[in-house]
């Protein structure tokens, strides 16, 4: 089954503009990660929160963790064309390695 | 470093039919995943190995799916016989120690006619 639930399904906008992506779960987690695809492609990883932590950087992605509501979001500032992609937020549980991933959310950035 | 790799890149075969899927991690990678990704859907773990035992296959169809890593190294996954709903892309992923990030293969996309 799903943990990870991401919202919105669907993200369109202007290039330049900042896409904010948010990721909700319901068990205890070791960590929690996002990942890009593009279209028929493999899943790259962006960035990797750990449980005891509550922000995280890289480059233009800005991730948020807040345990106690048991969400995430991914801020990617100044947006480009080329960022359009689904997005995955993963989570690791505390009770095992396996990674569940979410159902994702459709980026499109217009040039 | 080279990532993972996988082929074939497309596979189209009839139902009931089967496959196999192979998979080459990173070199140095323990631990090896299959994930089987339905379109418009997040990938679903299928497999967990570790070197060349299996870690968790709680959600591998064992009636029809089949998958082996041996030498901990390589690894394909079989589908014996294929189902019309086992269309979708079927992922590698491996990575080096625990609670840190996978590397992902491109995938094999398979349709099933």
């Amino acid at each position: 089954s799903q943990q990870g639930e991401e919202d919105p399904q669907a993200l369109s906008i202007q290039e330049g503009e900042n896409a904010t992506m948010n990721c909700s779960y319901k068990t205890s987690i070791n960590n929690l990660q996002w990942y890009r695809q593009n279209s028929g492609r493999g899943l790259v990883h962006l960035i990797l929160i750990r449980s005891n932590e509550r922000e995280k950087h890289s480059g233009r992605l800005r991730v948020t963790l807040d345990t106690s509501k048991k969400s995430s979001s991914l801020l990617i500032t100044a947006s480009r064309a080329a960022d359009t992609a689904s997005y995955f937020c993963a989570t690791e549980e505390t009770s095992g390695s396996r990674l569940t991933f979410g159902e994702g959310t459709q980026l499109t950035v217009n040039p | 470093e080279a990532g993972v790799a996988q082929s074939p890149r497309y596979k189209i075969i009839e139902k009931r039919q089967s496959v196999a899927f192979w998979c080459n991690p990173i070199s140095g990678h323990a631990t090896l995943y299959w994930y089987q990704q339905i379109l418009g859907q997040g990938p679903k773990l299928l497999i967990q190995f570790q070197n060349n035992g299996v870690v968790d296959d709680s959600q591998l169809p064992k009636d029809r799916f089949s998958a082996e890593r041996l030498k901990g190294v390589d690894s394909t996954l079989k589908i014996q016989p294929a189902k019309l709903e086992d269309s979708a892309v079927y992922l590698c992923a491996s990575r080096e120690g625990a609670y840190n990030e996978q590397f992902f293969g491109p995938g094999t996309r398979l349709t099933v006619l």
